[in-house]
């Protein structure tokens, strides 16, 4: 599975959109970009995976660029509780793919 | 809750003695992972099985771990002689077989060996 980086940490202001980027520049055609993120002392939360479109839920949207080489993970509205680890996996997708590979995350804050 | 479920959520033992977590998974996934978090770091992969066949397992996972899925529904693992470096998180997930495959993580069980 590719390699991703992301920057170590982050602030963010309660009510403004948090934007979290990663970069996956080795990136293959049949790999997935994944997002999780890990709250305190709790297990990691699914919160959204794309190929190359552009994706959305009711957690956060993905962009994902169109090279592939990076994307970014925006929580559009940030609340206290969404002060976490986010992790950027990126790994193959359909009957091939099974374990994740976490790097170090980005530590998000959100601040009152 | 019809999410991943783990027990115990805590285990504090003395070295050298043998602790035993268990897993029960979403219904109806036929995959099962185990994972294992250090402080400040993110989680590492173990092993997994697909239904009750243990298909792949890590280099961290030494002759003293081992991990069972009798009926292809939960999951055990085991660790013999527990050493303080054991400490750690062990985390569980499960997921489908083919088409989607995200994982879904349980709450995880916090080891502190003495």
């Amino acid at each position: 599975d590719a390699k991703t980086t992301q920057p170590p940490s982050m602030d963010c202001a309660e009510g403004r959109a948090a934007n979290l980027p990663c970069n996956h520049s080795t990136i293959s055609g049949n790999e997935y970009v994944y997002w999780y993120r890990q709250i305190h002392s709790q297990g990691p939360q699914y919160i959204i995976h794309g190929l190359k479109n552009n994706e959305t839920n009711e957690m956060a949207s993905l962009i994902i660029t169109e090279d592939r080489k990076s994307s970014t993970l925006i929580l559009p509205h940030a609340t206290l509780r969404d002060t976490a680890v986010y992790y950027c996996i990126v790994r193959v997708g359909g009957a091939a793919g099974n374990k994740l590979t976490f790097g170090g995350g980005t530590r998000v804050l959100v601040k009152p | 809750d019809t999410g991943v479920s783990q027990n115990p959520r805590h285990k504090i033992t003395k070295r050298g003695q043998n602790v035993t977590f268990r897993c029960d998974p979403i219904s109806e996934h036929n995959r099962l992972y185990w994972y294992r978090q250090t402080l400040g770091q993110g989680p590492e992969f173990l092993t997994y099985f697909q239904n009750e066949a243990q298909l792949e397992k890590s280099r961290l996972l030494s002759d003293r771990f081992s991990a069972e899925r009798p009926k292809g529904s939960f999951s055990t693992l085991e660790i013999q002689r527990t050493e303080q470096g054991d400490s750690a998180m062990y985390l569980c997930a499960s997921s489908l077989e083919a088409g989607r495959q995200t994982q879904y993580f349980g709450p995880g069980t916090r080891l502190l060996v003495l």
